[in-house]
């Protein structure tokens, strides 16, 4: 199994919903994480967890709020969203942490907020 | 000047071309070279991976990394209309702390 699972395939959420993306993944991989991707531009890197502990936050605002339950799954919470916070966003997995930048990224969670 | 620079097109070209996609850097601490080709509203999937300087190939794709003039290259040859995609350069440093990915170019071959 070679593939990262990302749910749901779209989101549409008003400013005051909560809101959770999931993915997962099991190819033993070590290291996981979350972009956020708008249209025409490069993935940017939002979080990092290395062996199941948050290791890079880049700056990210409060109302994301990653989880990361165990070594296979990865969740996004959201919660009072702003409008430019549409975007396709993508997870993604790597065997181990720093050692190997192979990334394996799932078809992503094309998110709209109203 | 940005990190990762690469000529965001679009390109078009007709089948069958040889395609010339590049990217130039400025971090010289950067080892590990990557493309990715990413499909409308999917994620981007890994292409091609290289270590330092040199040459690797795969099938239709070539990499050509040349780390003195901070340049890397994909090539690919008897392009198809399956190709149509953006391709993202991507490399990080010897430690794989900083891993960046180059804007993206837009390629679209025409039958």
């Amino acid at each position: 199994d070679t593939e990262v699972t990302q749910t749901p395939k779209h989101l549409v959420m008003g400013m005051t919903n909560k809101k959770s993306l999931k993915c997962e993944q099991h190819m033993g991989h070590r290291a996981m994480y979350w972009y956020k991707q708008k249209a025409k531009k490069p993935p940017e890197l939002m979080f990092v967890y290395s062996y199941e502990k948050l290791s890079i936050n880049e700056s990210v605002p409060s109302r994301f709020s990653p989880e990361c339950p165990n070594s296979s799954l990865l969740n996004l919470h959201l919660h009072a969203l702003q409008p430019e916070d549409s975007a396709l966003y993508l997870c993604a997995s790597s065997q181990v942490p720093g050692l190997d930048e192979k990334l394996f990224f799932g078809s992503g969670t094309q998110l709209s907020v109203l | 000047q940005k990190e990762v620079e690469q000529d965001p097109g679009p390109l078009s070209v007709p089948e069958g071309a040889i395609v010339s996609l590049n990217c130039t850097y400025s971090n010289s601490a950067f080892q590990y070279f990557m493309w990715y080709r990413q499909y409308s509203r999917k994620g981007p999937e890994l292409l091609m991976y290289t270590y330092s300087s040199g040459n690797k190939e795969d099938g239709r794709f070539t990499a050509q990394v040349d780390k003195s003039s901070k340049y890397i290259s994909l090539f690919i040859r008897d392009s198809q209309p399956s190709d149509s995609a953006t391709y993202l350069c991507a490399m990080s440093d010897n430690y794989g702390q900083n891993f960046v990915f180059g804007p993206g170019t837009r390629l679209s071959v025409l039958p």
